[in-house]
């Protein structure tokens, strides 16, 4: 089975500050998502990676960047917090370019205070 | 840009009934894959059932069915005999397969809930 871990379920910071959200695969797999769920509105895409380096836009980018490394690892950046990106964060992955599905981590629960 | 619609905010079923969870989808493409997700309460999501655009034959996994319309662009989900573990939120995803990426656009989720 695929794992996805995101490094915290449940994650408290302060208006300003720099926060990093780390999600590890165990699969190999080329691609891998950041989400933010937030109640009515469904996921949606932050960013997405499809391979070490690369990154590229999805549909809600501002306030976020992102960085991959390594090919396990994606991690989403939050350069200067605010309370509008207090969220449910999905990391994501996804191997091939079959009618795979998505393996999804367990959600990191982020507050702005 | 392709659009995901689930009009049913919220849904209950009695243990052991069935329900159907509706989702309709706009596009202008002709081939495309259709998913499932189903997201507990405090757990990972996971799938629950996929449909590729090109197969006529609905799809089927143990007591979820899909009836996949492609003239109409709906894609419901069928559950029989529903269990307590069936309660979740339930996303509907429509996978795009123009481009290296092959985006992903995720409906706004069913919340199920299951009546013993």
């Amino acid at each position: 089975d695929v794992k996805v871990t995101q490094s915290s379920r449940y994650l408290v910071k302060r208006t300003g500050e720099k926060v990093f959200l780390e999600c590890v695969q165990d699969m190999d797999h080329e691609n891998m998502f950041w989400y933010r769920q937030d109640p009515g509105l469904g996921l949606r895409l932050i960013y997405f990676s499809y391979d070490v380096k690369m990154k590229e836009k999805g549909d809600i980018p501002e306030g976020y960047s992102v960085s991959r490394e390594k090919k396990e690892r994606f991690s989403l950046i939050l350069e200067s917090a605010s309370t509008n990106q207090t969220s449910m964060y999905l990391c994501a992955t996804r191997g091939g370019l079959q009618p795979q599905p998505q393996h999804f981590g367990d959600g990191t629960r982020l507050s702005i205070l | 840009a392709q659009t995901v619609t689930q009009s049913q905010p919220e849904m209950s079923v009695q243990e052991a009934e069935t329900v159907t969870l509706s989702c309709t989808y706009d596009t202008s493409e002709s081939d495309y894959y259709l998913f499932w997700y189903k997201q507990p309460p405090s757990r990972q999501m996971i799938l629950v059932i996929r449909q590729e655009a090109y197969k006529q034959q609905n799809a089927t996994e143990n007591r979820f069915s899909v009836n996949f319309q492609k003239a109409a662009k709906s894609f419901s989900l069928k559950i029989s005999d529903s269990q307590l573990g069936d309660a979740a939120m339930y996303f509907c995803a429509y996978r795009s397969l123009r481009g290296g990426y092959q985006k992903v656009t995720f409906g706004t989720g069913t919340k199920l809930q299951v009546i013993p």
